[in-house]
């Protein structure tokens, strides 16, 4: 299986702030990295897939990079509906798997 | 809108058979690429357990696909999940989620349900 490292665990912020979030994978992996968001006892919500592409009507603040074995989530500037647990998800082989997520609060 | 709602037992006993049940709204069965299911174990990360293609053909994890079969009802918009032998270690949320593939021929999950929470215990 691909393993998927993720960075950090969890991180305290404040709302304007700007937060970066890593997910690192065993091999490479192309392009087939997708972020999700999910609030407590909330379905999950796929915020970009193909480790660049924004989904349809998220927030502009939301933006992800990377390709090959790096990849970036960041957050330009941290809102209130923000605060909630990010996980990364690699597509590339036919045994998919998650990063172990980032729980981000408030500072 | 499309939506996912899980539903079964929250309680199986060690040895027996998981089983649960996802019903879908809002979305085409044809329309959707794949149908999948995730676990979340108490204080771990995520898991991928498998899906079924709207043709029927599946793709399991192969920790578990000993034990799993992921099926799909279209006249009911409902796709299932069973999970035999289980032991504590399945203690799990289990999530439903559909599948599609984008034009670059990257899979994500678009939209998951809320997850229901399964108890392995004696």
């Amino acid at each position: 299986d691909i393993q998927m490292t993720q960075s950090p665990s969890s991180l305290s912020a404040s709302v304007g702030d700007r937060v970066t979030i890593t997910c690192r994978a065993s091999q490479t992996i192309g392009n087939s990295l997708n972020w999700y968001q999910q609030n407590p006892g909330r379905a999950p919500k796929l915020l970009v897939y193909g480790a660049i592409t924004l989904k349809s009507g998220v927030p502009s603040r939301f933006s992800g990079s990377g390709s090959g074995t790096n990849f970036t989530l960041t957050i330009s500037s941290l809102q209130p509906d923000d605060f909630a647990f990010y996980f990364c998800h690699q597509s590339f082989d036919s045994s998919w798997t998650f990063g172990q997520g980032t729980t981000v609060d408030i500072k | 809108q499309v939506q996912l709602q899980e539903s079964g037992p929250g309680l199986v006993k060690p040895s027996q058979t998981l089983s649960l049940t996802c019903t879908v709204s809002g979305a085409s069965v044809s329309g959707t690429d794949y149908y999948s299911w995730i676990r979340q174990p108490p204080g771990k990360g995520l898991e991928w357990i498998g899906y079924i293609h709207h043709s029927g053909g599946t793709n399991y994890n192969p920790s578990l696909k000993r034990r799993v079969t992921i099926s799909l009802d279209k006249s009911r918009k409902q796709f299932s999940l069973k999970l035999t032998s289980v032991t504590t270690e399945d203690t799990a949320v289990y999530y439903c989620a559909t599948v599609s593939i984008a034009m670059t021929g990257i899979s994500y999950f678009d939209y998951w349900g809320q997850g229901t929470l399964v108890t392995v215990s004696p």
